[in-house]
């Protein structure tokens, strides 16, 4: 069955760098868009980025400058990078897979991030 | 980007009553190709967002018929016919008309 699980360091210092992995099963990562979407402790959701079934991107504008988002279809992962870590940062990282008729049908579980020095 | 308006913020029910949640969207989300990519997504405590509706109206798989979402253009409307105990949680609206995707602050299912 199709599963997503996120993985990273939990906690980061300010001014690093963010590295995420999502490991995927169930599916191929050149067949489906697989975005990344964070959530501030007790905040709403916010989109991240995309990285499409052809292997290109695209990135949420307030984020563009200090996000990467790549993958490694061997190895059915996507990564996440993210520099220049802000406090304002510390959230929980879900990576979701896009299906038909544009929808996040599949999240995978979270990892929460803090960022504090 | 694509502001989407969720009220009420809070919402307090008894079991088996019927409750609405509001969506409101800054711009029209019918798409050029007549879609309207707008869902509805329930995150229980503790637990990653789930997909409830697509399409505005369209039930994912598995989700009970006591749920239905309808709108058009830029208000939209999720009606729940008779709360039950599993429905507690954050319900948020979620855009893909236009890039980039965008949620609505969520509205919180509470018993009374």
């Amino acid at each position: 069955q199709v599963q997503l699980k996120e993985s990273g360091p939990g906690l980061v210092k300010p001014s690093e760098t963010l590295s995420l992995t999502c490991t995927v099963s169930g599916f191929s990562l050149t067949s489906y868009h697989v975005s990344w979407v964070r959530q501030p402790p007790g905040k709403g959701l916010e989109w991240m980025g995309v990285i499409w079934g052809d292997g290109s991107t695209a990135y949420n504008s307030a984020l563009k400058s200090r996000l990467s988002i790549s993958r490694d279809t061997s190895k059915s992962q996507v990564f996440l990078k993210m520099s220049s870590l802000k406090t304002e940062d510390t959230a929980t990282y879900y990576c979701a897979r896009e299906v038909s008729y544009l929808r996040f049908a599949y999240w995978g579980q979270g990892t929460l991030v803090t960022v504090s020095s | 980007d694509v502001v989407l308006t969720q009220t009420p913020p809070t919402l307090l029910a008894t079991i088996g009553q019927s409750v609405s949640i509001s969506c409101r969207s800054s711009q029209s989300l019918l798409h050029s190709n007549g879609n309207t990519y707008l869902n509805w997504l329930l995150q229980r405590t503790g637990q990653s967002p789930q997909p409830l509706i697509y399409l505005v109206s369209k039930l994912e798989s598995g989700v009970p018929n006591r749920f239905s979402g309808s709108g058009s253009g830029t208000d939209f409307t999720l009606k729940i016919s008779g709360v039950e105990a599993e429905d507690l949680g954050v319900y948020y609206c979620m855009q893909f008309t236009h890039y980039p995707p965008t949620f609505g602050g969520g509205t919180k299912l509470e018993l009374k």
